[in-house]
C-alpha cells in the first residue's frame, strides 16, 4: 500500500521569508512524487514531480522540492514567499507500476504581508 | 482553452435522484482518472481508463457508481440513488501515458450537493 503524510494542517509565513511544506511517503518500490496546489473552488494545479534523477526538483512559480530517499520525504520549498502563494498544497505518491495518485490531506499555506 | 473541462461545475440534487457528470480530457491524452474530494481531505482515487477500457476501480466505487468512456475521449460518471454521503467535489484528470510524461492534469471539478 502507498500513503502520504502531511504533518502540518497549516503553515504560516511572512511574505519574503522562505517556506517549507512537509511531506513524507510510504510506497513499495521506487516512488513517483508530486506536488499540486489548489485555490478556492478550483481544481488542482500541477507544481512539480520527482521521477528519477536529481534529488532537487524545480517546478512552477519558483517552487522546488527535495527528494530524500533515506528519510522518505519530499518537502516543498520556496526561497521567498508571496502573498499569492496562499493556497492548499497537496503531496501525492504513485507507485512505479500503478496509476492512481495517493494524496495527503493537504497543508494550508498562509502568507501574510 | 486546452485543459481538462468538467460539466456541470455545480449540481444540487435530492437524495435518491440520479446524477451524471461529464469530463473532457486534454486532447491526445489517452488516460483518464476520476477522483472524489471531501472537505478537509485530499482527493481519493475512484477509477481509471486507458482509452475506452476501464482498467482500475477503487473500493470506494460502490455499485451505485458507474463510469464510462465510450470512444476513448470524454467520460461520464453516473451516481444512482444519490445519498447525502455522496456530497463531494468530483475531479477528473487526464495524462498522456508516455513514460516520463504521465503527469495527471486536473479539471476544475464538479461540486455535488445532495439534499
Amino acid at each position: 500500500a502507498q500513503s502520504v503524510a502531511q504533518p502540518e494542517d497549516q503553515v504560516n509565513v511572512a511574505e519574503g521569508n522562505p517556506l517549507t511544506v512537509k511531506c513524507t511517503y510510504s510506497v513499495s518500490g521506487n516512488p513517483y512524487l508530486f506536488w499540486y496546489v489548489q485555490y478556492p473552488n478550483r481544481g488542482l494545479q500541477f507544481l512539480l514531480k520527482y521521477i528519477t534523477g536529481d534529488n532537487l526538483v524545480k517546478g512552477s512559480y519558483g517552487f522546488e522540492a527535495e527528494f530524500n530517499k533515506s528519510q522518505t520525504s519530499f518537502h516543498l520549498k520556496k526561497p521567498s514567499a508571496l502573498v499569492s502563494d496562499s493556497a492548499l498544497y497537496f503531496c501525492a505518491v504513485r507507485a512505479f507500476s500503478g496509476y492512481a495518485l495517493n494524496f495527503g490531506k493537504g497543508t494550508s499555506l498562509l502568507v501574510t504581508p | 482553452d486546452t485543459g481538462v473541462s468538467q460539466n456541470p461545475r455545480h449540481k444540487i440534487t435530492k437524495r435518491g435522484q440520479n446524477v451524471t457528470f461529464r469530463c473532457d480530457p486534454i486532447s491526445e491524452h489517452n488516460r483518464l482518472y476520476w477522483y472524489r474530494q471531501t472537505l478537509g481531505q485530499g482527493p481519493e482515487f475512484l477509477t481509471y481508463f486507458q482509452n475506452e477500457a476501464q482498467l482500475e476501480k477503487s473500493r470506494l466505487l460502490s455499485d451505485r457508481f458507474s463510469a464510462e468512456r465510450p470512444k476513448g475521449s470524454f467520460s461520464t460518471l453516473e451516481i444512482q440513488r444519490t445519498e447525502q454521503g455522496d456530497s463531494a467535489m468530483y475531479l477528473c484528470a487526464s495524462s498522456h501515458g508516455r513514460a516520463g510524461q504521465d503527469t495527471q492534469y486536473f479539471g476544475p471539478g464538479t461540486r455535488l450537493t445532495v439534499l
